[in-house]
């Protein structure tokens, strides 16, 4: 799987974008890129992911620049809840072992008020 | 989202003890699930692949025999550490893949926090 760049620690203001990047110049064709974020104590939680399009849902939007290098999470209006350590991980998608998510350190964003 | 429940949330188990934790995809069916570790102010790193109804795949360095993994069911999978250790105090989190069409999102449990005195 390709690896992935992040900044170690971003700050935002509440109500403020938060605006997340992430490097992955050597993601494949059949990479999805995938974001997780972790609050302090608990369990992952899957946010959103996409292939080469842009994607929004409820939590967040995802863009990925068309040669697929980068791509930035963008969560619209921040609240302290949103503080949390934010991940950015690209994995084929597939059966089997195939399925399995390699995090590394990834952004630790404090949403300050 | 999909719900990943983990049990207990927190043991606490004298040195030479076996403790069990319990993963449950609660709606929906996982063939796949995942056992990850995670120690203070580090990142999550991948245990096992669970798979129901065969064998687990352990990651390089993790001992299969200490660290017992059954995939009973579509919606469990347990981990049993043997025999366990001061060195063995972690937060163990489980994962189930879920498929929806050609999406697959992995979802996470809430963690079990593991202190062996």
């Amino acid at each position: 799987d390709a690896k992935t760049t992040q900044p170690p620690s971003m700050d935002c203001a509440e109500g403020r974008a938060a605006n997340l990047p992430c490097n992955h110049s050597t993601i494949s064709g059949n990479e999805y890129v995938y974001w997780y974020r972790q609050i302090h104590s608990q369990g992952p939680q899957y946010i959103i992911h996409g292939l080469k399009n842009n994607e929004t849902n409820e939590m967040a939007s995802l863009i990925i620049t068309e040669d697929r290098k980068s791509s930035t999470l963008i969560l619209p209006h921040a609240t302290l809840r949103d503080t949390a350590v934010y991940y950015c991980i690209v994995r084929v998608a597939g059966g089997g072992s195939n399925y399995k998510l390699t995090f590394g350190k990834g952004t630790l964003l404090t949403v300050n008020p | 989202g999909a719900v990943v429940s983990q049990h207990p949330s927190r043991v606490i188990c004298k040195s030479g003890t076996s403790v069990k934790i319990e993963c449950r995809s609660l709606d929906f069916q996982a063939t796949t699930m995942f056992w990850y570790r995670q120690f203070p102010k580090k990142s999550l790193m991948l245990m096992a692949t669970s798979n129901e109804g065969s064998k687990a795949t352990y990651e390089q360095g993790v001992e299969k025999d200490k660290f017992l993994i059954n995939h009973a069911s579509l919606t469990l999978s347990t981990l049993t550490v043997t025999s366990a250790h001061p060195e063995d105090s972690s937060f163990y989190i489980c994962s189930a893949t879920r498929l929806a069409g050609e999406r697959e999102t992995q979802y996470f449990g809430p963690g079990t926090r593991l202190l062996v005195l």
